[in-house]
């Protein structure tokens, strides 16, 4: 069955500096999608980053960045030069390809950047 | 990335009544979604919203606590049904398609629903 692990449930990090939350997940599907999103207090959810499984490359985006291992089936964010607006709800999410839509998310880190 | 906004934004209703909620987006998209949040909980699929046709459920929903509409390929509503303590929640609307990369997937700033 398909599954997404997030074994950290809360870090802390301080301002300015760089903080990795973990990903791993479970599927024997060779097509997927990875995601991150950001949930601050306010409820949205806000798409971060996403890293196809047949990517040659990890994904990018601005102070975002996915280290994406295959082999190990683990798709980390790392977000550089925390700023204080980065405290919020993390999650890291899956789909399935061949037009499978349902995205299965982990149960999230709470990540809260101090002064 | 497609504009997606949501009606009400939040909501306090009492047991047994229903509520339907809006879901706009800027651009025509091909994919629609409904999830829902508990409190504490991570994110779970309620359904794909099909346009012209009936939404497609998950297992544990049904239809009749949670019928959808989507009459064109802008607009969603999501309705509540008979509502108890439980089903509060905030409620989000997905999208795929449209203006984003068919491989990004979009939330609107959901409708946060308490039932008393």
């Amino acid at each position: 069955a398909q599954k997404i692990t997030q074994t950290q449930p809360g870090m802390f990090v301080q301002e300015k500096e760089a903080v990795t939350l973990d990903c791993t997940y479970d599927t024997s599907d060779p097509s997927y999608g990875l995601f991150w999103y950001k949930q601050p207090s306010s409820g949205e959810m806000i798409f971060l980053i996403y890293q196809g499984s047949y990517d040659q490359q990890n994904a990018t985006e601005g102070r975002y960045s996915l280290n994406f291992q295959k082999a190990r089936k683990s798709a980390n964010l790392v977000i550089s030069a925390s700023q204080l607006g980065d405290s919020a709800m993390y999650f890291c999410a899956m789909n399935l390809g061949g037009g499978y839509n349902k995205l299965i998310f982990g149960a999230g880190t709470r990540l809260a950047v101090h002064p | 990335s497609a504009v997606i906004s949501q009606k009400p934004s939040r909501d306090i209703c009492q047991r047994g009544t229903s509520l339907t909620i809006q879901c706009q987006v800027d651009s025509q998209v091909t994919m629609m979604f409904w999830y829902r949040q508990q409190p504490g909980q991570s994110l779970t699929l309620i359904a794909t919203a099909n346009q012209g046709s009936e939404a497609t459920y998950e297992s544990g929903f049904v239809i009749d606590k949670f019928p959808i509409s989507r009459p064109n390929l802008t607009f969603s509503t999501l309705t509540v049904s008979n509502m108890s303590p439980e089903d509060s929640s905030i409620y989000l609307c997905s999208i795929r398609g449209g203006k984003s990369s068919y491989n990004e997937q979009f939330f609107g700033p959901g409708t946060r629903l308490t039932v008393l």
